[in-house]
């Protein structure tokens, strides 16, 4: 079964910090991307990557990075977290654009 | 530009009764459309999709989709409603043509099933 596995459930990490959230999957997937979801708002679409050391900024990319050194590892980055960054993060893999997104369990991050 | 609106913030249905999700979709080309469900406190799982094959699509647990291109919509449908169906469902529009990986998400319909 194929999997999309993020590193933390839940994370708590002071305004200012560095945050790292990552994210692995198993499927020799091509595209990787990450999300926060937010109530009333839906998803989001923060960065996405379409190959290895390659990336595009999605709809809301401010105040994030992403890495992706890796096929199968995907990383986002909080250069310095602030309180409106608190939110459910997932990440997803597409092996093609119509295949639909495997997503991972997400990671609930609370900046305080 | 392309949109997707989820036309109900909740629905409630009792057990073994019929399920209506309802979607529309605004899309200035052929679109791929997809429903996704999320439980409480998981990540999205996808139920089914449409890529321009049979408007017709079916998914697993029973769900069911009708692409209706006259009606732009994309409702979701099950027979029969089971308690494990209660959670948040999600209708999803490719935001471009062929080579772009950006998806719309509605903002959620959340399913709660009455014993």
């Amino acid at each position: 079964d194929v999997k999309v596995t993020q590193s933390s459930r839940y994370l708590v990490k002071r305004t200012g910090e560095k945050v790292f959230l990552e994210c692995v999957q198993d499927m020799d997937h091509e595209n990787m991307f990450w999300y926060r979801q937010d109530p009333g708002l839906g998803l989001r679409l923060i960065y996405f990557s379409y190959d290895v050391k390659m990336k595009e900024k999605g709809d809301i990319p401010e105040g994030y990075s992403v890495s992706r050194e890796k096929k199968e590892r995907f990383s986002l980055i909080l250069e310095s977290a602030s309180t409106n960054q608190t939110s459910m993060y997932l990440c997803a893999s597409s092996l093609q654009q119509n295949y639909g997104y495997t997503f991972g369990s997400g990671t609930r991050l609370t900046v305080v | 530009a392309q949109s997707v609106t989820q036309l109900d913030s909740h629905v409630s249905v009792s057990e073994g009764t019929p399920v209506l999700l309802r979607c529309n979709y605004s899309s200035s080309y052929s679109p791929s459309l997809f429903w996704y469900v999320q439980h409480p406190n998981k990540g999205l799982q996808l139920l089914l999709k449409y890529t321009s094959a049979a408007t017709l699509v079916k998914g697993i647990n029973g769900f069911e989709a009708e692409f209706k291109k006259s009606e732009t919509s994309f409702h979701l449908t099950k027979p029969s409603a089971h308690m494990s169906d209660a959670a948040e469902y999600f209708c999803v529009v490719n935001k471009g043509t062929s080579g772009t990986y950006k998806y719309i998400f509605g903002t959620g319909t959340r399913l709660k099933v009455l014993a």
